[in-house]
């Protein structure tokens, strides 16, 4: 399977704890982005990465949260001091070089914070 | 009021129909217009996307935009029951540096046999 795939699809956490999300882009893709989607809405954006360069942050993507992608390769979300608000499906979508609307999605990470 | 504006549904039809879907926007920046299609707890699929105006025709399917009127349509013909998921419109600007997609909420769709 040469898609965008996430780890892991499912995380249940207590409220105040950390989490990370896995997210590895199809291969020849440069950019990669992170969305969080909630029951009954599309999509939101929180943040994209041009190979390791992270470019642009949504306002959404509060200082609980950080991104990394070290080697313009696979990238991680974290969340610190999980909230019930977080609870959400975290998707990844990765892109081929100058054809930024070709976004290719993984199947998510939902997770629930208890 | 949100950027994109979408009927949540749900949208039921009887196989063999046509399905119509359709997105309006304030943004006039956006450029591309895309429609993704979702099952119950998977990740969107990119169905097809539209520059600018226009018609765009990709089998079953026919997406039509009108940037004048600001509004976006999903045309399904000879629905399927396999159809039945959530379609969700998709739009963005043309940067230089990326371009993160605006999504509208989506609307639920069910094709009965």
């Amino acid at each position: 399977d040469t898609g965008v795939s996430q780890d892991p699809r499912h995380k249940i956490t207590k409220r105040g704890q950390n989490v990370t999300f896995r997210c590895d882009p199809i291969s020849e893709h440069n950019r990669l982005y992170w969305y969080r989607q909630t029951l009954g809405q599309g999509p939101e954006f929180l943040t994209y990465f041009q190979n390791e360069a992270q470019l642009e942050k949504s306002r959404l993507l509060s200082d609980r949260f950080s991104a990394e992608r070290p080697k313009g390769s696979f990238s991680t979300l974290e969340i610190q001091r999980t909230e019930q608000g977080d609870s959400a499906m975290y998707l990844c979508a990765s892109s081929p070089r100058d054809k930024d609307y070709e976004q290719y999605f993984g199947p998510g990470t939902r997770l629930t914070v208890t | 009021q949100k950027e994109v504006e979408q009927d949540p549904g749900p949208l039921s039809v009887p196989e063999g129909a046509i399905v119509s879907l359709n997105c309006t926007y304030s943004n006039s920046a956006f450029q591309y217009f895309m429609w993704y299609r979702q099952y119950s707890r998977k990740g969107p699929e990119l169905l097809m996307y539209t520059y600018s105006s226009g018609n765009k025709e990709d089998g079953r399917f026919t997406a039509q935009v009108d940037k004048s009127s600001k509004y976006i349509s999903l045309f399904i013909r000879d629905s399927q029951p396999s159809d039945s998921a959530t379609y969700l419109c998709a739009m963005s600007e043309v940067k230089a540096a990326g371009n993160k997609l605006t999504f509208g909420g989506g609307t639920r769709v069910l094709v009965k046999p």
